[in-house]
Formats: structure tokens, C-alpha cells, sequence
């Protein structure tokens, strides 16, 4: 099992939707990040939380907004997605200094209608 | 520009049939190669970090090797449990410090 838990594990929403998604670790790390992976595609950074500051927005559409509530939670709030941004969203954290040390969680299935 | 590229995009086995991935790169100010292992609906797991050319690693089947240019990820005679997509990713040092490029993934299915 990994250590980073996310949830839902798979999600079903519609273009005029709001809905989030969550992602919780307890090893003490303070950045965490989100990934977006499509099929057959490697995963593309989004944001990262460094000390549960935004310190990267990969020109992100602001219909995503991460939150980081504290050093141990990540959100992804969701609003009027299309369905282009059907796609595996993965979490990860790591140590700030050791980015070799990526922990991933085994993501959300999102599909948009 | 930045780039990540992994060969060849899909490897058939047989068990215990070895081979190996290829992870080429061109970046400049390279602090770290990584791989890692995914399984179907799962996220990516570690394997290996690499820093320096000439550096190895090993772990089970798997053996990842560094040069100036590239990386290799060498399966020996692998198991079918061994069937999964590896993705190799680079990081770049400065302002990037914190963000990871991922080549496209090599999907290996190892027959019995």
C-alpha cells in the first residue's frame, strides 16, 4: 500500500460540476504535489506546495486550484472541466531537499461528461 | 530545450529473456535521473536514482546504469511479475530545482 492515500479513487463529474479531490500523507513531508497523467502518457506537474506555499503553477487553467490546508493535506478543487481533462490525477510529496525521494499516491481516476 | 526521451515505447519477453531500456537526455545542469516502475491504475513506484556518469545501481532483476548522455535499465532474466511501464525523469538544478521531466515510459509485458 502506499503511503500517500488518495481519495476518491475514481470520480465522475459533469462540466458544470464542483468537486475535489484529496490527497493525505503522514511522513513528515513538506512538499506535495499534483500530476496530471493521461493514458499512455507520462505524468505532467501541475503545482507544487513547498512548506504549504505554492512555489510552482505549471500555467495551470484556473478551473484547478490547489489548496494546502497544512503540511499533511492537498486538494484540488474542480470547476467547469471539460472532458479533455479526463485523466489519472496523481499526488505525490516528498522532502523539500530530496525530490528523489517522490512518493506517489495511486491517483483519481476523473472522468468529465 | 529540454528533453526526455525513452526507447523503445513497448518490449515484448519471453521469461527470462534479458534486455534493457534506454533513457536519453538533453538537458543541461542535470541533478538527478530517476526511475520508476508503474503498474495499470496505480501510481509511479521508485526504483533508482543516478547523479554522476559511471554511477549503478541495482536492485533484484533490475540494474540502472548512468552516462553523460544516457541512461539504461537493464532487466535480467525477467519474471512476469517484471510486467510494467518504466518511466525514467530528469531533474534540472536552479530555479527548476523542484520539478521533474518524464520521458514517455517504455511498456514492458513479459510473456511465461
Amino acid at each position: 500500500d502506499t503511503e500517500v492515500t488518495q481519495t476518491p479513487k475514481h470520480l465522475v463529474m459533469g462540466m458544470t460540476n464542483k468537486k475535489s479531490l484529496k490527497c493525505e500523507q503522514h511522513m513528515g513531508h513538506r512538499a506535495m504535489y499534483w500530476y496530471k497523467q493521461k493514458a499512455k502518457k507520462p505524468p505532467e506537474l501541475m503545482f507544487v506546495y513547498s512548506y504549504e506555499k505554492l512555489s510552482i503553477n505549471e500555467s495551470v487553467p484556473s478551473r484547478f486550484s490547489p489548496e494546502c490546508p497544512n503540511s499533511s493535506l492537498l486538494n484540488l478543487h474542480l470547476h467547469a472541466l471539460q472532458p479533455e481533462d479526463s485523466a489519472l490525477y496523481l499526488c505525490a510529496s516528498s522532502p523539500p531537499t530530496r525530490q528523489e525521494d517522490l512518493h506517489f499516491g495511486n491517483g483519481t481516476r476523473l472522468t468529465v461528461t | 530545450e529540454d528533453q526526455v526521451t525513452q526507447s523503445p515505447e513497448a518490449l515484448r519477453l519471453q521469461e527470462g529473456e534479458s534486455s534493457s531500456l534506454n533513457c536519453s537526455y538533453t538537458v543541461s545542469g542535470l541533478r538527478g535521473l530517476f526511475w520508476y516502475r508503474q503498474d495499470p491504475g496505480k501510481g509511479p513506484e521508485f526504483l533508482f536514482t543516478l547523479y554522476s556518469a559511471g554511477e549503478e545501481k541495482e536492485k533484484e532483476r533490475l540494474k540502472a546504469t548512468l552516462t553523460k548522455k544516457e541512461s539504461f535499465l537493464h532487466i535480467t532474466a525477467p519474471k512476469p511479475e517484471d510486467s510494467a511501464t518504466y518511466l525514467c525523469a530528469v531533474r534540472l538544478g536552479g530555479a527548476a530545482g523542484n520539478k521533474l521531466t518524464f520521458g514517455g515510459g517504455t511498456r514492458v509485458l513479459v510473456k511465461p
